[in-house]
């Protein structure tokens, strides 16, 4: 039930761009996207409702295909600061309950 | 910094003994949530609470974990008899509840280790 990331790390130089999958072999009602630094707290990136919405911010966009279970995050000119760990949270059926995939290490040298 | 808060950052205890985590919300935040994460995994969803009201809990969730978030205010999370399997970092988070659902706030966690 789990979702499956891939791939699990991936290493870019700054400027590089990058693409996250979260694929999942349930039915899907929202995908939710966060970023964890060594040691800190996930941070909220996005959430994708179904319905097949893209969406972004600033170079950090996803997509939702709610047909084949799965989110595509992309990265466009990944900058130092977007190196961590992303996380998809998948919510099958709206009940707040996140089901994680084990999630992406990203790394960005300059 | 989010503005959920979690207290104590660690704790280190022997097996066998209670321990007992505390987590602040973002005060307007209605609903809140405990999860686990150990290393080189995403978080694991332990329960969540609307209000004052538990309304999921994990069927991975042993009976030694329970929960509680009175007056819907502050949540706290007891670990009986801890084992060494339950090391990990436990994370809380709140959010409002304005749509269909909703964007989670993280607090830092609290890291436990059992000897």
């Amino acid at each position: 039930q789990q979702p499956v990331q891939s791939p699990q790390a991936v290493i870019l130089r700054e400027g590089e761009d990058a693409v996250i999958n979260c694929s999942s072999s349930k039915a899907l009602y929202s995908v939710h996207w966060y970023r964890q630094k060594h040691g800190e707290a996930p941070v909220f990136l996005m959430i994708l409702l179904k319905g097949g919405e893209q969406k972004g911010h600033d170079k950090i966009s996803a997509s939702f295909n709610e047909k084949k279970q799965q989110s595509s995050l992309y990265l466009t000119a990944s900058q130092l600061s977007y190196s961590g760990t992303y996380f998809c949270g998948t919510e099958i059926g709206s009940n707040y309950q996140l089901i994680w995939g084990a999630g992406t290490k990203l790394i960005i040298k300059p | 910094d989010t503005g959920v808060s979690q207290d104590p950052r660690h704790k280190i205890t022997k097996r066998g003994q209670n321990v007992t985590f505390r987590c602040d919300p973002i005060s307007e935040h209605n609903r809140l949530y405990w999860y686990r994460q150990t290393l080189g995994q995403g978080p694991e969803f332990l329960t969540y609470f609307q209000n004052e009201a538990q309304l999921e809990k994990s069927r991975l969730l042993s009976d030694r974990f329970s929960a509680e978030r009175p007056k819907g205010s502050f949540s706290t999370l007891e670990i009986q008899r801890t084992e060494q399997g339950d090391s990990a970092m436990y994370l809380c988070a709140s959010s409002l509840s304005v749509g269909p659902t909703d964007e989670q706030f993280f607090g830092p966690g609290t890291r436990l280790t059992v000897l």
